[in-house]
Order: C-alpha cells, then structure tokens, then sequence
C-alpha cells in the first residue's frame, strides 16, 4: 500500500487560506469516507482536526475545513494563524481492512 | 476523558525485540480497536497495524507482518506492541491512538521512543 500523495510544504501569509491536498486511489481514500487530518507540532503527538472527510471534533476551530472529490481529500485552513504552524498528516481506511497515512505537508506562516 | 498511557523509552540492540505498552482510562477499553503507529526520526506517520481487545483479533500492515505482534490485557486495559528482528531503521517514536467512531485516530499516547543501536 502506497502512501497517499500529500505536497511536501505548503504557505501562506496571516489571514489567509491554504488548502492541503491529499491524493489516493479508488481502494481507499476514494472508496470511503473515512479520511482524516492530524495536526503535530514537533515532538508531539498528533491531534486529529478532521474526522470523517469534513467532520471537526469538539475544541477545534471551524477555520479548518475538510472535503473530498474522487480520489482527493482536502484539508482547508482559513484565517491562517502563526499556531497553525506544523506539520499536516492525512490517513485513509482502504479496501483492505488497513489504514495508510499521507506523505506529510509542512505548512509555514509567513 | 479518555487517556492512553505509554511505557517508557528503550535501547535495544539490533536482532532483538522490543515490547511497548498502552494503558487506557476513561472509557471502555473493549469498545474500541488501538492502532499502533511510528515515526522515524525526521520521517512521517506510519500505520503498523490495529487489535481489536473484544475480539482479540489484529490487522497488520503488510510492511510488518510476520515481525510485529499486538496483544490487549482486557483485565488491565493496556496494549501492547511487540516488533523482533530489530534492525536500525526501527528507530523511532511509537505511538498507539484510540480507533474512533469514523475510522479515525481520536485519541493518542504520549509516543514512546525505541532505540536500536549497538
């Protein structure tokens, strides 16, 4: 199972909107809709920030937004902020009863 | 609130196992499936497999089957993961997190960091 195709960085300036792509295949990210997103700064462990393509758990900001066509999932961060400063993972359930992660976006806060 | 707590950092050296611990609170430990993840040093996330303790039954990923073995104590809500055959490249931080209600990972363990060197 090969990782889903994340862009390796991403910015943008304060205040405004960046959008992470995350790509797959038709045996996971488009075959269901359970992709996520996961916020880690360094040396800690991730935070989900997306669950089920576009749904937020409760304590996070609706500036983050999720959405899914075909076999690309998207995460979109609006009203950037410098704590929006890390690093952005996806992960998919596929075919196979398995998950597979994203290769990862730095997203920088000019 | 639900809290996974993991064992403490280890060396090992390389061709020997490792065990890393998970201990759950705060919710019912048999409701939901723990996934075990890694991150090498510099590197990104990587699903290794999941345990389901109701049903004591896993799913691994195809990189570590045959070399990783999760196991769950229901009787003391803890997980575990053990990998064998340790090699360098198995350096890195392990993590377990909770199997949520959409396939996501809602809740997560503080990491623990592996060590493989002579």
């Amino acid at each position: 199972q090969s990782a889903l195709t994340q862009p390796a960085s991403v910015s943008g300036s304060p205040g405004q909107s960046i959008t992470i792509s995350c790509t797959g295949t038709s045996s996971d990210v488009g075959a269901f809709n359970y992709v996520s997103w996961y916020l880690q700064h360094p040396g800690k462990a991730p935070k989900l920030m997306i669950y089920g393509v576009r749904s937020r758990p409760s304590g996070v900001s609706n500036r983050f937004s999720g959405s899914k066509s075909g076999n690309t999932a998207s995460l979109t961060i609006s009203g950037l902020q410098a704590e929006d400063e890390a690093d952005y993972y996806c992960i998919s359930y596929t075919c196979s009863n398995t998950y597979v992660f994203g290769t990862g976006t730095k997203v920088t806060v000019l | 609130q639900v809290q996974l707590v993991q064992s403490g950092a280890e060396v090992k050296k390389p061709g020997s196992s490792v065990k890393v611990s998970c201990k759950a609170s705060g919710d019912t430990f048999n409701t939901y499936a723990i996934n075990w993840v890694r991150q090498a040093p510099g590197q990104g996330l990587e699903w290794m497999g999941q345990i389901f303790p109701v049903l004591d039954t896993a799913n691994y990923a195809h990189n570590f089957q045959g070399r990783v073995t999760l196991t769950a104590d229901e009787s003391t809500s803890t997980a575990y993961m053990e990998l064998s055959s340790l090699r360098s490249e198995d350096t890195a931080v392990y993590y377990c997190a909770r199997d949520g209600s959409l396939r996501d990972f809602d809740y997560w363990g503080q990491g623990t960091l592996v060590t493989v060197s002579s």
